[in-house]
């Protein structure tokens, strides 16, 4: 089975501090995603990434950047966090684009 | 740009009743079509999914999703839902060698 792991189940965060999200798969996928999951809203992707050190925007990506120096890691960096970064953060891998297999999801609240 | 629509935020139906969720898609031309479905506190996980041929597809569960081209549609179907049938469920669709869009999500509640 596709494993997708991220490095905190919940999160609590002060306005204005640096904010990182890690995500780990264990399938050696190509692809790999961030999206926040907001009430009403459905999911909306942040960044994602087909290679390694490759990234590119999605539909919402300002206020965040994102890191991948390896295969299996993908990385989610809020760099001054703000109350409305407030969120499910869900991190999902792909061998296409297809089909993605999704974490366990972060549960940020930025105070 | 691709969208998706979904004509339900919030369902309620009685144990044993019938169940469709809509979708719409915006784009005209390839397509892949998904439903995702989450469950309270697990992960977000496919249901089932139309990449080509047979426009009725069967997933797990029961479910079932019907591909109209001429509609732009892909609804979602169950005869008979169960009370472990309470989640959200999500419709999503990409272009070839595109990124997924999903919808914004349907919260389907069963009463036993």
């Amino acid at each position: 089975d596709v494993k997708v792991t991220q490095s905190s189940r919940y999160l609590v965060k002060r306005t204005g501090e640096k904010v990182f999200l890690e995500c780990v798969q264990d399938m050696d996928h190509e692809n790999m995603f961030w999206y926040r999951q907001d009430p009403g809203l459905g999911l909306r992707l942040i960044y994602f990434s087909y290679d390694v050190k490759m990234k590119e925007k999605g539909d919402i990506p300002e206020g965040y950047s994102v890191s991948r120096e390896k295969k299996e890691r993908f990385s989610l960096i809020l760099e001054s966090a703000s109350t409305n970064q407030t969120s499910m953060y869900l991190c999902a891998s792909s061998v296409n684009s297809y089909e993605q297999y999704f974490g366990p999801g972060t549960r940020l609240t930025v105070t | 740009a691709q969208s998706v629509s979904q004509h339900n935020h919030h369902v309620i139906l009685s144990e044993a009743a019938s169940l469709e969720l809509g979708c719409n898609y915006s784009y005209g031309g390839t397509v892949n079509l998904f439903w995702y479905v989450q469950y309270p506190g697990q992960h977000l996980q496919l249901l089932l999914k139309y990449f080509s041929g047979d426009p009725l597809v069967k997933g797990i569960k029961g479910f079932e999703a019907e591909f109209i081209k001429s509609k732009f549609s892909f609804n979602l179907r169950k005869p008979s839902v169960q009370w472990s049938d309470t989640a959200e469920y999500f419709c999503a669709v990409n272009e070839e060698y595109d990124k997924i869009i999903f919808g914004k999500g349907t919260r389907l509640h069963i009463l036993p």
